[in-house]
């Protein structure tokens, strides 16, 4: 069974870093790109980027929102993929997802929340 | 970037009834759309990918249908279980981007 799940959320002030994990299981990590997708309260989904597989580079993209405070990374030795997130603003609030592939997303997390506020 | 609009933002049918709902994209995204369900408090679920076909385990009245910049979504038979909000999301390369999403909900 494919599984993913999100930790490392929390509340954290403006201008303060945060590392959210991925682990997974169930499925050879290695074969695949991950991506993290978030949701805003009460908002609809917006995608964050993708890591690529190694085959493929191993390379990320980014939204134009994130890019040059947020990185995304992944360790296929432990089947994780990684969101660090700097400088963050109070508009990162959001409960953040990490799905499966780099098009359709097959799988999905339960998501985990992070609060940006003083 | 390409946006992606759907229609309505919101819409409420009978149990029973056929819902469609749309999803247009600012430029020829060819069939890289996929369509997914978020139930109230629940994860989004992928319904559709390649514009037309079934995720394994999505029931058949679910249905997508399109190319290019104009795509549907059909319910042929709603059924009280598919009150959720519906995304559309086109992949043909960074960034990828949603649609706004549809509400649906039962008369």
């Amino acid at each position: 069974e494919v599984q993913l799940v999100e930790s490392g959320g929390g509340l954290v002030q403006p201008g303060r870093s945060l590392r959210l994990s991925c682990t997974t299981s169930g499925f050879t990590f290695g074969d695949y790109a991950m991506t993290w997708v978030r949701q805003a309260p009460g908002k609809g989904l917006e995608w964050v980027g993708f890591i690529r597989n190694k085959p493929y580079g191993g390379t990320a993209e980014y939204a134009a929102s994130v890019k040059g405070r947020f990185t995304i990374s992944r360790d296929d030795s432990k089947s994780i993929a990684y969101l660090q997130m700097n400088s963050l603003k109070t508009e990162d609030t959001a409960v953040y997802y990490c799905t499966r592939r780099a098009v359709y997303l097959d799988y999905w997390g339960q998501g985990t929340l992070v609060t940006v506020s003083s | 970037d390409i946006q992606m609009t759907q229609s309505p933002s919101s819409l409420s049918a009978s149990v029973g009834d056929r819902v469609t709902i749309t999803c247009r994209a600012s430029q020829d995204i060819a069939n890289y759309l996929a369509w997914y369900q978020q139930k109230p408090g629940k994860v989004p679920n992928l319904l559709i990918y390649a514009a037309s076909s079934l995720q394994s385990g999505v029931p058949s009245r679910f249905s997508g249908s399109g190319s290019g910049t104009d795509f549907t979504l059909t319910i042929t038979s709603l059924q009280p279980e598919d009150v959720a909000t519906y995304y559309c999301q086109r992949y043909n390369g960074a960034p990828i981007t949603f649609g706004q999403g549809t509400r649906l909900e039962i008369k």
